[in-house]
């Protein structure tokens, strides 16, 4: 069965300190992966897709980049944190290249000071 | 550009209550839609969707949703709720990309 990870599940980093999130799946291959921040009363926004190793597709302009090293490896970054990038960090996954349910891992919890 | 409208932010019941929890969404063609739950601790999980075929779709856990295309609705409905029923409840939309739009969600508190 396919799993998806997410680490780490909190972070505390103070603003202009880099930042890197990691989502690996597990049991399937050439996944579209897919991050989101979920923020209260607002749902969820997507900050960036990715349907194959070092394509990315940015949903969002802002001061975070991911990228897909490996098939099954997205990665969140930012070079300087703002307090706004405080919030809850999605990843998921959809198998296949045509949008179906979404797969979703745990969350990282991110508070910038 | 596209959206998804959820009607209550907040919404909580007594137990055995009915539920309704409305969903409309802007788009005028071709649609896939989902219904999203999160349970307090948990990962965001699919509780039913619609791609086509019968409008009326049953889910997990005795959830079902009606797709009226005519009000670009997809409600989302339970007859008696229970306990562990709390959770937050979101809509989402997809028009055939790889974007899915999700709407604000709507937070559910069950009373025992």
């Amino acid at each position: 069965s396919q799993t998806i990870h997410q680490w780490p599940a909190t972070l505390v980093q103070p603003v202009g300190s880099p930042l890197s999130l990691e989502c690996t799946v597990e049991g399937t291959s050439n996944p579209n992966l897919y991050w989101y921040r979920q923020a209260a009363g607002r749902g969820l926004q997507l900050l960036f897709y990715s349907v194959g190793i070092g394509q990315i597709s940015s949903e969002v302009p802002q001061n975070l980049s991911a990228s897909r090293p490996q098939d099954r490896q997205f990665i969140l970054s930012s070079k300087k944190l703002l307090l706004s990038d405080s919030g809850f960090y999605l990843c998921a996954w959809t198998p296949g290249r045509l949008q179906e349910t979404q797969y979703f891992g745990p969350g990282t919890r991110l508070l910038v000071l | 550009a596209q959206s998804v409208s959820q009607h209550n932010h907040h919404v909580i019941l007594s137990e055995a209550a009915s539920l309704e929890l409305g969903c409309n969404y802007s788009y005028g063609g071709t649609v896939n839609l989902f219904w999203y739950v999160q349970y307090p601790g948990q990962h965001l999980q699919l509780l039913l969707k619609y791609f086509s075929g019968d409008p009326l779709v049953k889910g997990i856990k005795g959830f079902e949703a009606e797709f009226i295309k005519s009000k670009f609705s997809f409600n989302l409905r339970k007859p008696s709720v229970q306990w562990s029923d709390t959770a937050e409840y979101f809509c989402a939309v997809n028009t055939g990309g790889f974007k899915t739009i999700f709407g604000a969600g709507t937070r559910l508190f069950v009373k025992a």
